[in-house]
């Protein structure tokens, strides 16, 4: 398997801006998360999706983020407008099926943001 | 959720053990104490869960004593390569799976 797949590894871009990060689950895992690293703040979870539907969006910062998960096998976060303050990690992780309370998160490796 | 409470960094050489303590004194009956490594500029990965007593795999052993309040990551014979933050999580996942990372505890190794 090729793990959490996350698209663009890097992105630059400037204040006022839209950002659209993508990811790609691990194929048959039914939670697919979203999570946001910074130095000051760690790691923070953002919203987190089970069969596709959000089920916790409580950690997006503001209006301006937003996530979808049109199928099993795409998630997007979309930031508009972007602020320099959302310079950050935006990591995706996914989990199988909640069955045994052994189910771990597989992460991917992230997207490197920096809005100018 | 129960808070877990690690130190912030420790430092050691390679080729010693390096044993990491973690305190959660309000875990709940069915919480499992889960054990993950970030290295720079990579997402965190799981490296070891336990519920009580030992639990040993490839990269680590997780010891977690009767009282389940804290529990102790080992580490053996690290090397450069182990440099990396390491996170203490406790948590069922059954109803919440806002699983706090923290500000985990920055390993360093030196040669």
């Amino acid at each position: 398997d090729a793990g959490v797949i996350q698209s663009p590894r890097h992105e630059v871009t400037e204040m006022g801006q839209e950002v659209t990060l993508r990811c790609k689950p691990i194929s048959g895992h039914d939670y697919l998360f979203w999570y946001r690293q910074t130095m000051m703040r760690g790691l923070e979870l953002l919203i987190y999706f089970n069969n596709n539907v959000p089920i916790d969006d409580s950690g997006m910062p503001e209006d301006r983020f937003s996530a979808k998960m049109p199928n099993a096998s795409f998630s997007t976060l979309k930031i508009q407008p972007s602020e320099p303050r959302d310079s950050a990690v935006y990591f995706c992780a996914s989990s199988a099926t909640f069955a045994s309370r052994q189910e771990t998160q597989y992460f991917g490796p992230g997207t490197r943001l920096l809005v100018l | 959720l129960a808070k877990t409470t690690q130190p912030i960094s420790m430092d050691s050489y390679e080729g010693q053990e390096v044993n990491i303590t973690c305190s959660h004194n309000n875990i709940a009956t069915n919480d499992y104490i889960t054990w993950y490594q970030q290295f720079p500029s990579q997402g965190p990965r799981f490296i070891i869960q336990g519920y009580k007593t030992k639990v040993t795999n490839e990269v680590a052993s997780l010891f977690i004593p009767a009282d389940r309040k804290s529990s102790t990551l080992s580490l053996p014979r690290v090397s450069l390569s182990d440099t990396a933050v390491y996170y203490c999580l406790v948590g069922d996942g059954s109803n919440d799976y806002k699983l706090s990372f923290g500000a985990g505890t920055t390993v360093t190794v030196r040669a």
